[in-house]
């Protein structure tokens, strides 16, 4: 079952930060990033493991809570190399496929 | 140097006709994809092989056949190709299972224009 993103699209100004949640109604083992810039491939970010986690990568970390089925990813002091389309991906256990959610589309303008 | 490369990166064919694209990894690992990404974006499993041997066939018509002749290349064939084929295809790879705590690396893509 497919992962629900919001917002579905974001528009940022430099230097400002986001917040993108991904939320499932199953269980979940894990949950994984990914950026996808304008034609290009998708790109990983960050994986995050059931008991709570959180991530941080630069500017740009995320959260996992098991209990509530969700994770969210943050990005501080936007830039605009932020740009793109991000996915979270979704597993129920460790050897499950990767249900990937329908993107969050964030554009950073100057 | 390209850790998963594909080829072609364009495809625009008739309806009808059979193609195939073609995947390799040069990172060792023993689990590689294809992924169909459609005109909203939605990226979306076809198949997981890993070790050569089968363990993701997910909803695809059999018009769609992949093919992996050792760990390092998955190729996907498809037959009589229909207006809805037209997608990017992506390949990907992981180190090994089916990625619960592996990261996925994704090959260039390969568009394709069914006409």
């Amino acid at each position: 079952q497919q992962p629900v993103q919001s917002p579905q699209a974001v528009i940022l100004r430099e230097g400002e930060d986001a917040v993108i949640n991904c939320s499932s109604s199953k269980a979940l083992y894990s949950v994984h990033w990914y950026r996808q810039k304008h034609g290009e491939a998708p790109v990983f970010l960050m994986i995050l493991l059931k008991g709570g986690e959180q991530k941080g990568h630069e500017k740009i970390s995320a959260s996992f809570n098991e209990k509530k089925q969700q994770s969210s990813l943050y990005l501080t002091a936007s830039q605009l190399s932020y740009s793109g389309t991000y996915f979270c991906g979704t597993l129920k256990t460790s050897y499950d496929k990767v249900i990937f959610g329908p993107g969050t589309s964030l554009s950073v303008i100057p | 140097d390209t850790a998963v490369s594909q080829t072609p990166k364009y495809l625009v064919t008739q309806m009808g006709n059979d193609k195939s694209i073609k995947c390799e990894q040069n990172l060792g690992h023993d689990t590689m994809y294809w992924y169909k990404q459609d005109s909203k974006k939605f990226l979306k499993i076809m198949f997981s092989y890993n070790n050569k041997e089968l363990i993701i066939n997910e909803t695809v018509p059999n018009r769609f056949s992949p093919k992996s002749p050792d760990k390092a290349h998955l190729n996907l064939h498809i037959n009589s190709l229909e207006l809805g084929d037209s997608a990017v295809y992506f390949c990907a790879s992981s180190r090994r299972g089916s990625g619960g705590q592996e990261t996925q690396y994704f090959g260039p893509g390969t568009r394709l224009l069914v006409l």
